[in-house]
């Protein structure tokens, strides 16, 4: 199956500075990818979606000028979230669509934020 | 827009017995639905996937049912194993379209 790759992992930041998450397409071109975002024992919420070399498209309720996505690329989009916040503490998981018919959907290894 | 929901929220069983974990979706024009494990702290994984000019799959002790007419669809898993232990989550989507997720069923199996 096609492999996503995310990076980092984890991550501990203070209040306030921002950081930053790629996710890569490593063996596919991915025109578009999903930023997720996942509270303990919850499901998994689109928080946007990433078009290459277009603006992305945010979900109801998610500030667009808070999580910045840059999709630069067929095999990259960043998502940043800027001046992070303690209740911004989540699982963020990305995923591209990949396999035969373009609708199996692959996800990245996710990355466990913790603001303090 | 799609909305997906998922019961039972938690299921515990025998290692040996049978498990199943139903889905219904709101949007008639959903032609694709997935199902993936996810482990504690680790990414979800694609176990099996059904469109919808399918009824059935089966891949050895895992297979989904489809009924379109009532917007229901469910994952049957056989002869369960410890290892099966695991949240699932069904999904849905329309095109290739956002995929939206069900809430998600904590499956524990007891040896």
């Amino acid at each position: 199956g096609a492999v996503v790759s995310q990076h980092p992992s984890w991550v501990i930041c203070k209040s306030g500075t921002s950081v930053k998450i790629e996710c890569r397409s490593l063996d596919f071109q991915a025109t578009t990818m999903f930023w997720y975002r996942q509270f303990p024992k919850q499901s998994l919420m689109l928080m946007a979606t990433s078009n290459e070399g277009s603006k992305a498209t945010y979900e109801q309720g998610v500030e667009k000028d808070k999580f910045l996505i840059n999709h630069a690329s067929l095999t990259l989009s960043t998502l940043t979230v800027t001046s992070a916040h303690p209740e911004d503490s989540s699982f963020y998981i990305c995923s591209a669509r990949g396999g035969e018919k373009n609708e199996k959907l692959f996800f990245g290894s996710g990355t466990q934020l913790s603001v303090l | 827009g799609e909305n997906v929901e998922q019961h039972p929220s938690t299921l515990s069983v025998q290692e040996g017995d049978s498990a199943v974990i139903k889905c219904t979706y709101s949007d008639s024009a959903s032609n694709y639905f997935p199902w993936y494990k996810q482990e504690l702290g680790k990414r979800p994984q694609l176990i099996i996937d059904i469109r919808s000019n399918v009824g059935e799959k089966k891949d050895q002790r895992i297979a989904v049912t489809l009924n379109k007419t009532a917007k229901h669809f469910s994952l049957h898993i056989t002869e369960t194993q410890p290892e099966d232990s695991a949240v699932y989550f069904c999904a849905a989507t329309v095109g290739f379209q956002k995929l939206v997720f069900g809430t998600g069923t904590r499956l524990l199996v007891s040896p």
